[in-house]
């Protein structure tokens, strides 16, 4: 059974960091895109960053260009996203998911807060 | 990377068949064969209904049917269920190598 797992969302402050991650357990996660998706309160999804299986290809919505950055672990089945210089705007689930367009199993989501 | 154009609100009776449209540009929608769709119950996490357009995964039953026209996509449900009151978003992949997800589309069923 896939299992993909977030943690690390939080409460921080505008202009604070925050490192999500997102353990992987019954796939072959070396073999995989993954996704970083988020949905903030009573809105729609947005599709955030992904990355190829190997870890070096990376891709961004124009909005988080230059402060988040997706990276991966294959050794420890992990994805991350590193959240800098973050935003009212930026409060959200962040979903982990599996692919790199289609999305065939999430995660239960992490809440990330951002306010003063 | 605009976000997909979806109806916010589509309804129907029990029996009946419903079409959500979902439209996007030959940068995304009209351009590959890789439009996705989700069903979300409040406070759920995203299931995916279609992929490639019109593949269903197992388990989702076969009321749920995807299609393209250009660059529009569409799903639709047929003999609407009381279970079927959701959410539904399209996603597709981009000419960029993102993906996008349209606004979404609450279903309701009267």
């Amino acid at each position: 059974e896939v299992q993909l797992v977030e943690s690390g969302g939080g409460l921080v402050q505008p202009g604070g960091s925050l490192r999500l991650s997102c353990a992987a357990s019954g796939l072959t996660f070396s073999s995989y895109w993954m996704t970083w998706v988020r949905q903030a309160p009573g809105k729609g999804l947005q599709w955030v960053a992904n990355i190829k299986s190997d870890g070096i290809e990376k891709h961004y919505v124009d909005s988080v260009k230059g402060r988040f950055t997706i990276s991966r672990d294959n050794a420890k089945n992990s994805l991350y996203l590193q959240m800098n210089s973050l935003r009212a705007e930026d409060t959200a689930v962040y979903y982990c998911a599996r692919g790199g367009y289609t999305y065939a199993y999430w995660g239960q989501g992490t809440l990330v807060t951002v306010s003063s | 990377q605009s976000a997909l154009t979806q109806p916010a609100s589509v309804s129907g009776s029990p029996g009946q068949s419903i079409t959500i449209s979902c439209i996007g540009t030959s940068s995304d929608v009209g351009g590959y064969n890789s439009v996705s769709w989700y069903q979300q119950y409040p406070g759920k996490v995203p299931k995916l209904m279609i992929s490639g357009v019109t593949d269903r995964p197992s388990g989702v039953p076969d009321r749920f049917s995807g299609s393209k026209s250009g660059n529009t996509a569409s799903l639709t449900i047929s003999g609407l269920q009381a279970e079927d009151e959701a959410d539904y978003y399209c996603g597709s992949y981009t000419s960029t190598s993102t993906g996008v997800f349209g606004g979404g589309t609450k279903v309701t069923v009267l």
